[in-house]
């Protein structure tokens, strides 16, 4: 069966300070892996899609950064923490061809002071 | 473009209750829909989904989904509430390119004793 890992589960930063959140999927092949943020009383936001080893599309223009070094490995990345980077990100993952369910990971809170 | 409305960002019933939750999607390409559930602090897990076969979809811990296309709706209800089920509810809709999904802003259901 498959399932997906994401760490660090919390993590509390200071301003100006690097990221680097990582989601590893196990027991599929060629995923399509997502990142999202879930602010505080809001809803998710897509913020990185992957559909292959090196290939990233941003939805939105913003502080963080996505690569996706190895088939079932993606990263999200910050050189430089801003406090509107606060809340919960989560990573997900799809099956690549017909099957549309996305399943998600457990998630890493944020918090930026 | 694909978009989905949760009416009500809170419901609150009493133990034993209906459960009633509403979403209304828009979609230019024949939809899938889905419902996940949110525990605090954790990631989302698929409730149900709705992928162009039987209109009423049954899912786990006794929640079902009814598909009407002419209403452009598919609420989320269970017969009987139970204090577990206090959770946040989103809605989805299939984006465009299918690879994405298009969540709603989510519900949070409150269940009293």
């Amino acid at each position: 069966s498959q399932t997906i890992h994401q760490w660090p589960a919390t993590l509390v930063q200071p301003v100006g300070s690097p990221l680097s959140l990582e989601c590893t999927v196990e027991g599929t092949s060629n995923p399509n892996l997502y990142w999202y943020r879930q602010a505080a009383g809001r809803g998710l936001q897509l913020l990185f899609y992957s559909v292959g080893i090196g290939q990233i599309s941003s939805e939105v223009p913003q502080n963080l950064s996505a690569s996706r070094p190895q088939d079932r490995q993606f990263i999200l990345s910050s050189k430089k923490l801003l406090l509107s980077d606060s809340g919960f990100y989560l990573c997900a993952w799809r099956a690549s061809g017909s099957q549309e369910t996305q399943y998600f990971g457990p998630g890493t809170r944020l918090l930026v002071l | 473009a694909q978009s989905v409305t949760q009416l009500g960002s809170h419901v609150s019933v009493s133990e034993g209750a209906l459960v009633l939750l509403r979403c209304n999607y828009s979609s230019s390409v024949p939809p899938y829909l889905f419902w996940y559930v949110q525990y605090p602090n954790q990631g989302l897990q698929l409730l149900l989904k709705y992928t162009s076969a039987a209109t009423l979809v049954k899912g786990i811990n006794g929640f079902e989904a009814e598909f009407k296309k002419s209403e452009t709706s598919f609420h989320l209800t269970k017969p009987s509430a139970h204090m577990s089920d206090a959770a946040e509810y989103f809605c989805a809709v299939r984006g465009t390119g299918f690879q994405k999904l298009v969540f709603g802003t989510g519900t949070r259901l409150l269940v009293s004793p």
